[in-house]
């Protein structure tokens, strides 16, 4: 079964700093990967996906991901963290032909000032 | 275009009583999950419905909870005889069909508090 560990549960970064919150999965064989991210009160909108190819991903606001396949990672960056990146951010993992994803326990970012 | 509704945005019962909560997916969406979200906890699947197969039930934690999907489109989850370890925020997501289409787009969820 397919899992997905984020090691970080509450990250807090200054505004203008560089950011990177970690994600580890767990899986057979090549998955699909996504970052979520939730404001506060919000659903969850979907930042940037992995599903082959190019290995660096680009995303909305600013975001990539890197797959890793020899770490099972996929970590999220952003060179210069925003006040309105403050959210609740969730690495999800899905296999190929299977419609289930699995999500991560989710990493709290704060920004300050 | 519209995104995936969700009504009610909140909803407070009382321990016992039945709650329906009601999920409008985007158009032409064919799959259409439940979560549940409790404070501090990622996402923890309820079920899946995909088109006119049977749904994966899988994740529901008790019988007291199930779900229904009529005509393909809006679904409502209901909980029977609420208890308080089920206060949640309860998301639903739906995704169009077809290999590449995995990312689900979500509502913005129920917050349910059952006192």
């Amino acid at each position: 079964a397919q899992s997905v560990t984020q090691p970080d549960i509450h990250i807090t970064v200054s505004e203008g700093a560089s950011l990177e919150l970690r994600c580890n999965y767990s899986y057979g064989a090549t998955p699909y990967l996504f970052w979520y991210v939730q404001s506060p009160g919000q659903g969850l909108q979907l930042l940037l996906k992995y599903f082959s190819g190019d290995t660096l991903v680009q995303g909305i606001k600013g975001f990539e991901a890197e797959f890793k396949r020899s770490q099972s990672s996929f970590n999220l960056r952003k060179p210069s963290v925003h006040w309105s990146d403050a959210a609740e951010y969730f690495c999800a993992v899905g296999a190929r032909g299977y419609q289930k994803v699995t999500f991560g326990t989710g990493t709290k970012l704060q920004v300050i000032p | 275009g519209a995104g995936v509704s969700q009504s009610p945005s909140n909803k407070v019962t009382e321990k016992g009583k039945d709650v329906e909560l009601r999920c409008d997916p985007i158009s032409g969406h064919t799959a259409l999950y439940w979560y549940r979200q409790s404070l501090g906890q990622g996402l923890e699947f309820l079920i899946y419905f995909q088109g006119n197969s049977a749904p994966d039930k899988s994740g529901l934690p008790s019988d007291r909870f199930s779900a229904e999907r009529t005509g393909g489109s809006v679904s409502t989850l209901t909980i029977q005889r609420t208890q308080q370890e089920d206060s949640a925020v309860y998301l639903c997501a739906s995704r169009p069909q077809g290999e590449g289409s995995y990312e689900q787009y979500f509502g913005p969820g129920t917050r349910l508090t059952v006192t």
